[in-house]
């Protein structure tokens, strides 16, 4: 089975453009998380959706947003980009599970370069 | 909130050295704990996990016991090898947010031949 596919993989934009980064999660899976993952540091959580639903959003601003489709794959939008916006954005996907069974799979990552 | 905090990196090694990486946490609640690593130009693979306290992960000769009472959670491995040259991240599921994971600041291994 295909794990966690994002794309695309890499991606260069320039200040103030507008983003849409796409995932596919584990077929069965029905969550989708969203982290942002800056050189250096560990990822940060930005959303998840379950069932086509928010169930979570960190601190992160209103510029960034996400949506799941009825097949659970989901797209992250980033408007008004900013240079600090450059990461690695992870997608992982979940069965939904709540509780210690309900491990995340990432992807491999898009990386985002704002110049 | 929910907070991870690792050992400071990078760690160097010689290929067959015992190694440590120190993990504690703050978090509600009974949070689930786990490693994640990530090698190179590549997105996060679940290495090893344990749910409630005194539990043992373990995976790839790697090992790590969720110590409450310490809020630690500290990964270990008897003899490294080269190919686990990696970054290796502690994280954590709190029992309020099931689905989110709190990571650490990672840990940069490099092992030597």
């Amino acid at each position: 089975d295909a794990g966690v596919t994002q794309s695309p993989t890499h991606l260069i934009k320039t200040r103030g453009q507008h983003v849409t980064l796409r995932c596919s999660p584990i077929s069965g899976h029905k969550s989708v998380s969203w982290y942002q993952q800056v050189l250096g540091q560990g990822p940060q959580f930005i959303f998840q959706y379950y069932e086509k639903e928010e169930r979570g959003r960190g601190n992160f601003p209103d510029r960034f947003s996400a949506r799941q489709f009825p097949n659970y794959s989901s797209e992250l939008n980033v408007n008004a980009l900013l240079l600090g916006d450059s990461a690695l954005y992870l997608c992982a996907s979940s069965s939904g599970l709540a509780g210690g069974q309900n491990i995340q799979y990432f992807g491999a990552g898009t990386r985002l370069s704002v110049l | 909130g929910d907070s991870v905090t690792q050992m400071e990196g990078p760690v160097t090694l010689s290929e067959e050295a015992f190694l440590t990486i120190n993990c504690t946490y703050t978090a509600t609640g009974y949070p689930s704990l786990f490693w994640y690593v990530q090698y190179p130009g590549e997105g996060l693979q679940l290495l090893l996990k344990a749910t409630k306290a005194d539990d043992k992960g373990s995976n790839k000769g790697f090992e790590a016991t969720y110590r409450k009472e310490t809020t630690s959670f500290h990964l270990e491995k008897g003899s490294v090898q080269v190919s686990d040259s990696a970054v290796y991240f502690c994280a954590l599921t709190s029992s309020g947010s099931a689905r989110q994971l709190t990571f650490g600041s990672g840990t940069q291994l490099t092992v030597l031949p």
